[in-house]
């Protein structure tokens, strides 16, 4: 596609139920990031995709968060048991390769408003 | 801890004006730093990458400076437009001891509203 795509863009949802969010990355970016924003912050980082494989989950605040690539290209990141605290602006970027040499560039969606009430 | 810390929170201005927008951090070992434009709802778009050896770098109005050795970048935006009305994320990425950087650590932002 023509840039990162997610979906859905708003999730209303009720505390306890399982929610999944999408990340279409850039056709041929080999590396996808996961980022959580909430109001007034910056993006936190949650979770990095070389390929299919998970390089770096150490962002993911506990087990009720997992992502998954199966293919190498779109990614799922699920969140279970949803609490309050979890509402925030999910984003997903890609880039090329590995930001490497400090020339990489990231690509981020639109992102995916989660809001559980 | 790494972290990155920008200035002023929030300012306002009118169309046609400049201004300066601030950046320190304490990101260590330093690889790169990056401006990126945050419309509301929607995603950070990249206004410029610079490297440890790079003082300054120019995108269009958008001038961005950084001081390695004081650890603070600035961005100066040139005769403002309605449509620069975003937040503007200062990023800062520490080299990995794998060398892929690619953990990012993000300020909060600084919310500029431009004004007729």
């Amino acid at each position: 596609g023509a840039g990162v795509s997610q979906t859905p863009s708003n999730k209303v949802t009720e505390k306890g139920k399982y929610v999944e969010l999408r990340c279409d990355p850039i056709s041929g970016h080999t590396a996808l990031y996961w980022y959580r924003q909430s109001l007034g912050q910056g993006p936190e980082f949650l979770i990095y995709f070389q390929g299919t494989g998970a390089a770096d989950d150490s962002g993911l605040p506990n087990d009720r968060f997992f992502a998954v690539r199966p293919e190498g290209s779109v990614s799922t990141l699920k969140i279970q048991r949803t609490e309050r605290g979890d509402s925030a602006v999910y984003l997903c970027a890609s880039s090329p390769g590995p930001l490497a040499g400090g020339r990489g560039e990231l690509f981020f969606g639109e992102g995916s408003r989660l809001t559980v009430l | 801890k790494n972290q990155v810390e920008q200035s002023p929170q929030s300012l306002i201005i009118l169309e046609g004006k400049n201004c300066t927008l601030q950046c320190n951090y304490t990101v260590s070992p330093f690889s790169n730093l990056r401006w990126y434009k945050q419309d509301t709802g929607r995603g950070p778009v990249s206004l410029t990458i610079m490297t440890f050896s790079e003082n300054t770098k120019s995108n269009g109005r958008y001038t961005a400076t950084l001081d390695a050795d004081t650890k603070q970048s600035s961005l100066h935006i040139t005769a403002s437009q309605l449509s620069d009305s975003a937040s503007y994320i200062c990023v800062v990425s520490a080299v990995s001891g794998g060398g892929s950087n690619y953990k990012l650590t993000f300020g909060k932002g600084t919310l500029l509203t431009v004004n007729p």
